[in-house]
């Protein structure tokens, strides 16, 4: 099993649309969850750290569920500007601070 | 906003020779990172740097593989005998400390080896 998993898309949807992303990860130890975004050929960016308890920043809206070892993202009213791929992130353990990264979701926002 | 800054953005090179790749992490940061991506393949941990030594360091980073931290402001990433293999864009990270370790990632060195 992947140490983080997620379904590499493409996601495409018209702009205002709301759009989940889903991701697993395997190692029940893991302590800290990300998400970045990544536009082409460009360096992976915080978007969020993602809380047991969820966590909102504007249109975005990430939640954790560490019993089935799940994380997700939700974007709402997508903007053209929201195009890119999407990766989930986990710290393995809490006494590592290496971050492993899933493959990756791409989103297109069409006009 | 602070950030992460990388030099050369991009670095062509010959098998076997050795290249330097710079970085000037965020200034009130602790800890640095090295991470690298081939092209269309996720990123990878290369290593992590704390208190002017490697905290850890992934199965890629062999002993062509070196880091160090020159001065108060570079961290570099040595490659001794470069391979084909080696070609990626690799990337700087660092981050503050304490949880949950947010990395803040520099715009990468696109590292191709002919």
């Amino acid at each position: 099993r992947k140490e983080v998993e997620q379904d590499p898309g493409p996601f495409n949807v018209p702009e205002g649309a709301t759009v989940a992303f889903n991701c697993t990860y395997s190692n029940s130890a893991s302590q800290s969850f990300f998400w970045y975004r990544q536009d082409c050929r460009k360096e992976p960016k915080l978007l969020m750290s993602v809380y047991s308890s969820g966590n909102e920043d504007g249109r975005f809206t990430a939640q954790l569920n560490r019993a089935s070892q799940y994380i997700s993202l939700l974007i709402r009213d997508s903007k053209l500007s929201d195009s890119a791929t999407y990766l989930c992130v986990v710290n393995p353990s809490g006494s590592a601070r290496q971050l492993t990264f899933g493959s990756g979701t791409q989103l297109t926002v069409l006009p | 906003e602070p950030e992460v800054t990388q030099t050369p953005s991009h670095q062509v090179t010959q098998m076997g020779q050795e290249v330097i790749l710079r970085c000037v992490p965020i200034s009130n940061h602790l800890y640095f990172y090295w991470y690298r991506q081939i092209l269309g393949q996720k990123v990878e941990f290369l290593v992590s740097f704390y208190n002017n030594e490697i905290s850890e360091k992934s199965e890629i980073f062999d002993d062509q593989f070196s880091v160090e931290r020159p001065d108060g402001s570079n961290f570099t990433l040595k490659i001794r005998s470069t391979k084909l293999e080696d070609s990626a864009m690799y990337f700087c990270a660092s981050s503050e400390g304490g949880d949950p370790y947010e990395q803040y990632f520099g715009p990468g060195t696109r590292l191709t080896v002919t």
